[in-house]
């Protein structure tokens, strides 16, 4: 059972590099999410997603965008990079019923030199 | 908007022995979820416990208690019989019960633990 993915585990890009972190889930969630993650500090809302082609912005969306033209797959994109985005990102996602808790991905590092 | 405290950064605690972890919210809510997740060195965020503010009973997961005082806002973890592998940075999380998908989790700084052996 994969649960959430995420790819790549690691990656550093050069200032103004753009790219695109992979997040897939397959449990059929309606809701998927990505957080950051800085150093020494709790996790930090980007963007999420209620379904397949509904997105809306989190606490920090500059310099992101997200799509989701499948229920499996919420990737983000980073665009014109810079060092202020270097952290950790989290996918998580979870299924409609109210109750239920967040599935989190095993991350990615990001690093921009 | 709804804030999670911890002010704890850092605890320690013996092999064996009990420790507790404070958390403290903000919120004008009265239903909402509280979560505590574990993160280890590998980074993976594993869920530890979670607490229905409807329920008055505190949620008990083997050796992880919680102590949920609604009126004061606080959600404080308990850990007893300490094992080496319980030494993470542990976050206290909070979550509206909105049925819309706009409830992302809201997460406090963390406390890092360690066990000592």
């Amino acid at each position: 059972n994969a649960g959430v993915t995420q790819t790549p585990k690691f990656r550093i890009l050069k200032i103004g590099q753009s790219m695109t972190l992979q997040c897939a889930q397959d449990m059929n969630h309606n809701y998927m999410y990505w957080y950051r993650q800085d150093p020494g500090m709790g996790l930090k809302l980007i963007y999420y997603s209620v379904g397949a082609g509904i997105t809306d912005k989190g606490e920090v969306p500059n310099g992101y965008n997200v799509s989701r033209s499948t229920t499996e797959d919420f990737p983000l994109r980073l665009e014109l990079a810079a060092p202020s985005q270097t952290s950790v990102y989290f996918c998580a996602s979870r299924p409609r019923v109210s109750t239920d808790t967040q599935y989190f991905g095993p991350g990615t590092r990001l690093t921009v030199l | 908007a709804q804030t999670v405290t911890q002010s704890q950064p850092e605890m320690s605690v013996q092999e064996a022995e009990t420790v507790t972890l404070s958390c403290t919210y903000d919120t004008s809510e009265s239903d909402y979820y509280l979560f505590w997740y574990k993160q280890p060195p590998s980074r993976q965020m594993i869920l530890v416990i979670r607490q229905e503010a409807y329920k008055q009973q505190n949620a008990t997961e083997n050796r992880f208690s919680v102590n949920f005082q609604k009126a004061a806002k606080s959600f404080s973890l308990k850990i007893s019989d300490s094992q080496l592998g319980d030494a993470a940075m542990y976050f206290c999380a909070y979550r509206s019960p909105s049925f819309s998908g706009n409830t992302p989790l809201v997460f406090g700084k963390g406390t890092r633990l360690s066990v000592i052996a």
